[in-house]
């Protein structure tokens, strides 16, 4: 099992429309948990962050943890081409602190 | 604007070269990080620097060679790669350090290494 799980898409979504994007972890010690974008050909940016079971909302973007399910996800509201990209989850372990990335989806938002 | 510089931002280099990128960041940040990147695939760490000493080596080759002049800089000095090296090396940094990493790190926009 892989320490951050992510389906790699790509996940198609209409503009306008809700993109939700997930990632389950298996280190139940794990308390810091990002979403990362990464533009193609780009470097990656962090977009959010959660240290909380339940919802984070940051504009068109609401990260949601659940630690007893050990699964975090992205939703982005109002998707907008511009919003096309990879998403990595990323996860600190509970030992080391040191930041797991999960392989990324790769989302399209089609005009 | 990124706030973590990188140079240069695209490097071509022989198995028989020494290249060095060099790294830059002016937020005060304690920790600064190298990873490489190739395509389609996540970041992964290669060295941390916390406070000015490295901390982490993930087993990394001796073909790279890290280098942390001060607190704002940070190198990552090249020689005798494979071709197998070719990728996106990103330099990142964050304000947590020590023991805690904190996972809210800044990038830069990377250095693009083509190894002949």
């Amino acid at each position: 099992q892989k320490e951050v799980e992510q389906n790699s898409g790509p996940l198609s979504v209409p503009e306008g429309a809700i993109a939700s994007l997930n990632c389950t972890y298996s280190d139940r010690g794990s308390q810091s948990f990002f979403w990362y974008r990464q533009y193609s050909g780009k470097s990656p940016e962090l977009i959010m962050f959660i240290y909380s079971n339940g919802d984070k909302e940051d504009g068109r973007f609401t990260a949601q943890l659940n630690k007893a399910s050990q699964y975090v996800s992205l939703l982005i509201r109002d998707s907008q081409p511009s919003d096309s990209a990879t998403y990595l989850c990323a996860v600190t372990a509970s030992n080391t602190g040191k930041l797991i990335f999960g392989q990324g989806t790769t989302l399209q938002v089609k005009p | 604007d990124t706030e973590v510089t990188q140079t240069p931002k695209h490097l071509v280099m022989g198995m028989t070269n020494k290249k060095s990128l060099k790294c830059e960041q002016h937020m005060g940040h304690r920790a600064m990080y190298w990873y490489k990147q190739k395509a389609k695939k996540p970041p992964e760490l290669m060295f941390v620097y916390s406070y000015e000493k490295l901390s982490i080596n993930e087993s990394v080759p001796s073909r790279f060679s890290p280098e942390c002049p001060n607190s704002s800089l940070l190198n990552l000095h090249l020689h005798a790669l494979q071709p197998e090296d070719s990728a996106l090396y990103l330099c990142a940094s964050s304000q947590g350090a020590g023991a805690t990493y904190t996972g809210e790190l800044f990038f830069g926009e990377g250095s693009r290494l083509t190894v002949l």
